[in-house]
C-alpha cells in the first residue's frame, strides 16, 4: 500500500538557519506529493505540491522537488523564521476515482531567536 | 471567499454516546473528505463524498458514517463512542473527486470521557 515516512522531530533551529525535513514515499504509479503545515490549534494549510517527477513546488520561501528515482520529496528553506514554528506533514495522493491523502506522522519544527 | 468551515469547534462526549460533526466546503467545491487526527500523528482518511455519493472509505469501523447534502455540505456521525475516538476531526474540500488539491478546515476537537 501507499505510505509516507518523515524524519522524526522535533527539529530545533535558530532563526535564519537552513531547514531540511526529509520525506520519502512508497506508492505504485505516479502519485502527487504535498507538504501541509499545521500551526498550533489549527487545521492543515497547503504549503506546496508537485504532481510529476522533477517538478519543484515552492511557496513562502519553502521548496521541495519530486524525485522519483529516490522516491523523495524533501522540504527545504534557506532561512527560517520564528513564525515558521509548526508541524509539517508530507502527504501523497494517488490519482484514481478518489483523492485520498496518505500522510506521514509529521515533523515539529521549533525556531528560536 | 470563506474557506472550509466546521462545527462545532470542540465537543465533549462520554463513552457510548453518539456524535455528529458538520462541514461546509469552499463555495463551488463538490467533494468533501473526512480525516481523523489522533494527537501526535498524521491525519487518517475516513471518507470521501462527491456529488452525494461515497467515493472512498478508509479503514474505520461501521460506527463511522457520513453523508453529503445537495448543497455539498457534509456530516460525519460516530456511534457508540470509544475513548480511542478522541481526536481532531478534519474536513477537506476539493473541486472534484480525483486529482485535485484538498483544502482543510480548522477541525472539530472531540474528547470522549
Amino acid at each position: 500500500g501507499n505510505s509516507v515516512t518523515q524524519m522524526e522531530g522535533p527539529v530545533t533551529l535558530s532563526e535564519e538557519a537552513f531547514l531540511t525535513i526529509n520525506c520519502t514515499y512508497t506508492a505504485t504509479g505516479y502519485p502527487s506529493l504535498f507538504w501541509y503545515v499545521q500551526y498550533p490549534g489549527e487545521g492543515l494549510q497547503l504549503l506546496l505540491k508537485a504532481t510529476k517527477a522533477d517538478d519543484k513546488g515552492s511557496n513562502k520561501g519553502f521548496e521541495a522537488t519530486y524525485r522519483k528515482e529516490t522516491t523523495s520529496f524533501h522540504l527545504e528553506k534557506g532561512s527560517v523564521q520564528v513564525s515558521d514554528s509548526a508541524v509539517y506533514f508530507c502527504a501523497l495522493s494517488r490519482t484514481g476515482t478518489a483523492s485520498k491523502l496518505t500522510f506521514g506522522t509529521g515533523t515539529r519544527l521549533q525556531v528560536t531567536l | 471567499d470563506a474557506g472550509v468551515t466546521q462545527s462545532p469547534t470542540h465537543l465533549i462526549k462520554t463513552r457510548g454516546q453518539q456524535v455528529t460533526l458538520r462541514c461546509s466546503p469552499i463555495s463551488g467545491h463538490k467533494s468533501v473528505s473526512w480525516y481523523q487526527q489522533v494527537l501526535g500523528q498524521g491525519p487518517q482518511f475516513i471518507f470521501q463524498y462527491y456529488e452525494k455519493e461515497e467515493r472512498g472509505r478508509g479503514n474505520f469501523p461501521d460506527r463511522f458514517s457520513a453523508r453529503q447534502f445537495p448543497n455539498y455540505s457534509s456530516e460525519l456521525n460516530v456511534n457508540a463512542l470509544l475513548l480511542g475516538d478522541s481526536a481532531l476531526y478534519l474536513c477537506a474540500s476539493s473541486l472534484v473527486a480525483a486529482g485535485d488539491t484538498q483544502y482543510f478546515g480548522p477541525g472539530t476537537r472531540l474528547t470522549v470521557l
